[in-house]
């Protein structure tokens, strides 16, 4: 299957400061690449879409504006959590799917996931 | 909207089958896709189904029937290893084709 990396694997950070997030297809390229959250013993919550070329697609209750999504290229996309706080710890998910052709749909590369936590 | 009901936690024996069923509601419905999370990774990719019927992974199969929206994920031989989370996931062919994940089942396997 294909490789989805992300780093780091684990960042702790101090409240106010921001951490950027990597998340990078390693032998494909990704027009579209999902950001999810997932605090202990629950499930993974979509946080947005990330489409290369254009502005991502927050889900409900998401703050763009907190939660910075950039997708410069085919095979990278980056998540910033600004101004971080100790709620925003938690264990970040990225995936990445295949390009579409027609009607098919392919099955998304999920990455390792990154283990924030904020003093 | 989207909604998923998939039991909270199942217990299984080494060795023994388990069947974990899901049941959903979506708007344009594509397929039914099977995850496995084990704690502290990410979740991986075991079984999709496009068509009614049966698919056959392995150890696991995944089936649908879409009059019913109602999907299973079949284990047999059960491991040890087995032990995770499992999620369903509607997919609903749209331009982003996002995964909504639900609650996902805890599987408990007893040596």
């Amino acid at each position: 299957g294909a490789v989805v990396s992300q780093h780091p694997s684990r960042v702790i950070c101090k409240s106010g400061t921001s951490v950027k997030i990597e998340c990078r297809s390693l032998d494909f390229q990704a027009t579209t690449m999902f950001w999810y959250r997932q605090f202990p013993k629950q499930s993974l919550m979509l946080m947005a879409t990330s489409n290369e070329g254009s502005k991502a697609t927050y889900e409900q209750g998401v703050e763009k504006d907190k939660f910075l999504i950039n997708h410069a290229s085919l095979t990278l996309s980056t998540l910033t959590v600004t101004s971080a706080h100790p709620e925003d710890s938690s264990f970040y998910i990225c995936s990445a799917r295949f390009p579409k052709t027609g009607q098919d749909t392919t099955e998304q590369f999920f990455g390792p996931g990154t283990r924030l936590t904020v003093l | 909207g989207q909604s998923l009901e998939q039991p909270s936690e199942v217990t299984a024996v080494e060795g023994a089958i388990v069947q974990i069923n899901c049941t959903y509601q979506t708007s344009g419905f594509y397929g039914l896709s099977w995850y496995q999370q084990h704690d502290g990774g990410a979740p991986t990719f075991l079984s999709y189904n496009g068509l009614d019927g049966l698919e056959e992974t392995g150890r696991f199969s995944s089936f649908l029937s879409r009059s019913d929206s109602y999907g299973y994920l079949l284990l047999q031989e059960l491991q040890m290893k087995d032990s995770a989370s499992y999620f369903c996931a509607p997919r609903r062919g749209d331009r982003d084709d996002k995964i909504i994940f639900g609650k996902g089942t805890r599987l408990h396997i007893l040596p």
